[in-house]
């Protein structure tokens, strides 16, 4: 079974700030590893996505991930916020990539300051 | 990239009547498609996973009697609310891949259903 959770559900920064979103994962075996976003009354986008590849990982928009196994976590960064950014993240695990079940986080909710 | 649409993008219906969503892959076949609901403020919960032409698997807890899944083809999908509750309002969200998109889900836009 594979779980994952993302501490807190609000992150708030200012436009130009860093931005650190935090998700850890539970799995039996070598996870694949996502980060979508959700804008209001959409579906999801994909940010980026760990495949056992580099275990750095960019993705659209700035946004990047570090898979640490010791760890067990996939945080997501943004050097510079912008006010575009303001949404809802979601990590996500799957066992055999995402073709199959995705196991979702509750999400954190970003919000951004001028 | 690889587009999905839902029909409707909204609906409101009466308690007792049954709501049908469409879920189409418009610019590739989807093996297999997922269906999610989402509580407002909360994480996406798996309802079922559907293959094409063969019945929908429907994760625990979940009332397939109550959550009609059909995958009549390559492209679409249907998600039928059968006799329809407040409790069932709720937005729901399918994802479609296909047999190279293994590190991928492509989703939808969301139907967002009220019940009266």
């Amino acid at each position: 079974a594979q779980s994952v959770t993302q501490l807190g559900s609000h992150v708030s920064v200012s436009e130009g700030a860093l931005v650190l979103l935090r998700c850890n994962y539970s799995s039996s075996v070598p996870p694949y590893l996502f980060w979508y976003v959700q804008y209001p009354n959409q579906g999801l986008q994909l940010l980026l996505k760990y495949t056992s590849a580099a275990t750095l990982v960019k993705g659209i928009n700035g946004f990047e991930a570090e898979f640490k196994k010791s760890e067990t976590s996939f945080h997501l960064t943004k050097p510079s916020a912008h006010m575009s950014d303001a949404a809802e993240y979601f990590c996500a695990v799957s066992l055999t990539g995402a073709n199959s079940k995705l196991t979702f986080g509750k999400g954190i909710t970003l919000s951004v300051r001028p | 990239g690889a587009v999905v649409s839902q029909h409707p993008s909204r609906v409101i219906c009466k308690s007792g009547t049954s709501v049908k969503i469409e879920c189409r892959s418009l610019d590739f076949q989807a093996t297999t498609m997922f269906w999610y609901r989402q509580f407002p403020k909360q994480s996406l919960m798996l309802m079922a996973t559907s293959n094409e032409g063969s019945k929908a698997t429907y994760e625990q807890g979940v009332e397939k009697d109550k959550f009609l899944i059909n995958h009549a083809s390559l492209t679409l999908s249907t998600l039928t609310v059968t006799s329809a509750h407040p409790e069932d309002s709720s937005f729901y969200i399918c994802s479609a891949v296909t047999r190279d998109s293994y590190n991928e889900q492509f989703f939808g836009p969301g139907t967002r259903l009220t019940v009266l």
